[in-house]
């Protein structure tokens, strides 16, 4: 079955970096382009960032463009997001989540890690 | 990208149907049949329950329907059962090659 598991959250202060992990499994990992989605505390779900299924279409949100880089290794069947210059605002719950093949949304998702911004 | 349009709370009693909506532009919601929504529990990962504006994951209850609108989503959740009590988010893809989700509406079932 498909899983689907972050990892690498944690407590980080203001203008430092964290970089987040989702291993995944039980599905071909090469024909399946995958998402970051975040949740701040009582705050409803933003989209973060996306990467194709060949890793050569990435695609972010305003709010972490030229702080947030997305990657993914295929031998390994992991996606990864860097997160650099962290604010206070950026402190949430970040989900990963597998791309719905030609539906533009996202059907498998993890339990997410919480990254904590704060001095 | 402002965030997609939606009441912050419905509520109705069991057996009966609510429909919450979700508001967008002409670049997200209004450009694409790539509407989605999902069903979220407090502490818990978001569930898919409609992609592509109406269609239903496999083995989702068909209490759950979905249409669009010009600009605007709806979904109605029909026999509303207390297990219904959630958060209620909707995401379309946009015209920016991103995705914007709504503000989420919790269903009270009283």
């Amino acid at each position: 079955q498909v899983q689907v598991v972050e990892s690498g959250g944690g407590v980080v202060q203001p203008g430092r970096s964290l970089r987040l992990s989702c291993a995944v499994s039980g599905f071909t990992f090469s024909r399946y382009g995958m998402h970051w989605v975040r949740q701040a505390p009582g705050k409803g779900l933003e989209w973060v960032a996306a990467i194709s299924d060949s890793a050569k279409q990435i695609y972010y949100a305003d709010s972490v463009k030229d702080r947030f880089t997305i990657s993914k290794d295929k031998s390994k069947n992991m996606v990864y997001l860097q997160m650099n210059s962290l604010t206070n605002e950026d402190t949430a719950v970040y989900f990963c989540a597998r791309d719905l093949r030609d539906s533009w949304s996202f059907d498998y998702w993890g339990q997410g890690t919480p990254v904590t911004v704060s001095s | 990208q402002s965030a997609l349009t939606q009441p912050a709370s419905v509520s109705g009693s069991p057996g009966q149907s609510i429909t919450i909506t979700c508001t967008g532009t002409s670049s997200d919601v209004g450009a694409y049949n790539y509407v989605s929504w999902f069903q979220q529990y407090p502490g818990k990962a978001p569930k898919l329950i409609i992609y592509e504006v109406s269609k239903r994951p496999s083995g989702l209850s068909n209490r759950f329907s979905a249409s669009k609108s010009d600009n605007t989503a709806s979904l109605t959740i029909s026999g509303l059962q207390a297990e219904d009590e959630a958060d209620y988010y909707c995401t379309s893809y946009t015209s920016s090659s991103t995705w914007v989700f709504g503000g989420g509406t919790k269903v009270t079932v009283l």
